[in-house]
């Protein structure tokens, strides 16, 4: 597709259970980001991948998230043991360059029960 | 430390009023600056970036170096325009913080 394509779109689950988010940026798009987007709130920076350097984690707020990124394509945003304050949307946007335009997919919605 | 800020959570205004929204940002270096918008529904989109120096939608935004600043302006605002907008300082390489947002409200 011509976009950034995110799924699932909504996800359920209890708490406790592990979750996978997947992204499929723009091809050729060699930065990647994952944000997090609370119900009212802003945009919470998670995780950048930039080619092949090491990736900035410096938003993941514990243990229990990580984010893994095949080459310059998909990426997998996973939540461990997930809790009631990790339901938000997850908002996945790829770049071109080192700095430019981002473009964002449609988010995933996480609900934990 | 990067830091950026955008002091009104929300922003009301009659239709046709004027418009805008403050962004402070303290980084070091000279990051290229953007403002993003989400309309309801819609994907987060790029507005409109400092280096291009164009007008989108009747929108502007003036870098303020001296005040680190980027506000972005807009004289006749329309309903049209209620939407959440976001500030985002860009260093080259780095991730790209957004500031927490406004959300704008325009009302007839």
């Amino acid at each position: 597709g011509a976009g950034v394509s995110q799924s699932p779109s909504n996800k359920v689950t209890e708490k406790g259970k592990d979750v996978e988010l997947r992204c499929d940026p723009i091809s050729g798009h060699t930065a990647l980001y994952w944000y997090r987007q609370r119900l009212g709130q802003g945009l919470e920076f998670l995780i950048y991948f930039q080619g092949n350097s090491a990736p900035d984690k410096s938003g993941l707020p514990s243990d229990r998230f990580s984010a893994e990124r095949t080459g310059e394509s998909v990426s997998t945003l996973t939540i461990q043991r997930t809790q009631q304050e990790d339901s938000a949307v997850y908002l996945c946007a790829s770049s071109l360059a080192w700095v430019g335009e981002l473009f964002f997919g449609e988010g995933s919605r996480l609900t934990v029960l | 430390a990067q830091r950026v800020t955008q002091p009104e959570k929300l922003l009301s205004v009659f239709k046709g009023a004027p418009v805008e929204l403050k962004c402070n940002y303290s980084y070091s270096g000279s990051p290229e600056l953007f403002w993003y918008v989400q309309y309801s529904r819609q994907r987060l989109q790029l507005l409109l970036r400092h280096i291009s120096r164009e007008s989108i939608k009747g929108f502007t935004a003036d870098l303020n170096k001296g005040e680190t600043s980027f506000h972005l302006k807009k004289p006749f605002a329309q309903e049209e325009d209620s939407a959440m907008y976001y500030c985002a300082p860009h260093q080259a390489g780095t991730a790209l913080i957004f500031g927490k947002g406004t959300t704008l409200s325009v009302s007839s």
